[in-house]
C-alpha cells in the first residue's frame, strides 16, 4: 500500500516571502500521480497543482512550483510571493492511475497535512 | 456549473444512531468518492461508486455503506453510530474513473455523542 509523508505540521512564512512544504511518498509503482491540496477553514479541499510520475518537468501554476524527485520520492511544494489568502492546511496526494471498472486505483492517499501560516 | 455539494453542513447524533449523508456531484460526473477526515489528520478514503455500482472500497467496517442514483448524486450511511465517526465526511466527484482529478464538496461535519 502507498503511504504519504509530511513532516512538517507547521511552517510559516511573511507575506511576500518563498516557502516549501515538503512530503515523501512511499511506492512500487512506476506510474502514478500527485497532488497538492489546499484546505482553508471553509473546509473545501482545493487542487493546487499536479505532477505525473512520468513527466521529468517539474509542474508550474503561477506562484505555486512542485520539486518532484522521483528516485527519491519527494514531492515538495513551493510558494513564491506568499499571500495572506495561501494560508491554510496543505495536503500532499498520492493516485495509481485508475485501472478501470473494479479496481480501487483511482483513491487519493492523503498526508497528515501541513498547516501554513502567513504573517503580514 | 454547480459544482460538488454536500447536506447537511453538519450534525450531531448519538452513539448506536444511523446517520444519512448526501452529495450531489458536479454536473456531468459519472464517479464519485467518499472520505473520511478525523480532526487534525488527512482524508482517508471509504468507497467510490462509478455509474450506481461500488468500484473500491478503504478499511472501513460495513457498517459504512453508500448508494449512488441514476443522476449520479450519492449518499453515505453509517449504522450503529460510534465516537470515533466524529468527522469530516468529504464527497469528491470525477467525470470518469480514469479522470485523475477528483472536485470536493464543502464536507459534513459530524459529531457523535
Amino acid at each position: 500500500a502507498q503511504t504519504v509523508t509530511q513532516s512538517q505540521p507547521e511552517m510559516s512564512v511573511q507575506e511576500a516571502e518563498t516557502v516549501t512544504l515538503s512530503c515523501t511518498y512511499d511506492t512500487s509503482e512506476s506510474d502514478y500521480y500527485l497532488f497538492w491540496y489546499k484546505q482553508p477553514p471553509s473546509r473545501q479541499m482545493i487542487l493546487v497543482i499536479r505532477q505525473e510520475a512520468y513527466k521529468q518537468q517539474n509542474a508550474t501554476e503561477n506562484r505555486f512550483s512542485v520539486n518532484f524527485q522521483k528516485a527519491a520520492k519527494s514531492f515538495s511544494l513551493k510558494i513564491s510571493d506568499s499571500q495572506l489568502g495561501d494560508a491554510a492546511m496543505y495536503f500532499c496526494a498520492y493516485r495509481s492511475p485508475p485501472a478501470g471498472i473494479g479496481a480501487s486505483g483511482s483513491r487519493l492517499t492523503f498526508g497528515e497535512g501541513t498547516q501554513l501560516t502567513v504573517n503580514p | 456549473e454547480t459544482g460538488v455539494t454536500q447536506s447537511p453542513t453538519h450534525l450531531i447524533k448519538t452513539r448506536g444512531q444511523q446517520v444519512t449523508l448526501r452529495c450531489s456531484s458536479q454536473s456531468g460526473h459519472n464517479t464519485v468518492s467518499w472520505y473520511q477526515q478525523a480532526l487534525g489528520q488527512g482524508p482517508q478514503f471509504i468507497f467510490q461508486y462509478y455509474r450506481e455500482e461500488e468500484n473500491g472500497r478503504g478499511n472501513f467496517p460495513p457498517r459504512f455503506s453508500g448508494l449512488q442514483f441514476p443522476n449520479y448524486s450519492s449518499e453515505l450511511n453509517v449504522n450503529a453510530l460510534e465516537l470515533d465517526d466524529s468527522a469530516l465526511y468529504l464527497c469528491a466527484s470525477s467525470p470518469t474513473i480514469w479522470t485523475n482529478e477528483q472536485f470536493f464538496g464543502p464536507g459534513t461535519r459530524l459529531t457523535v455523542l
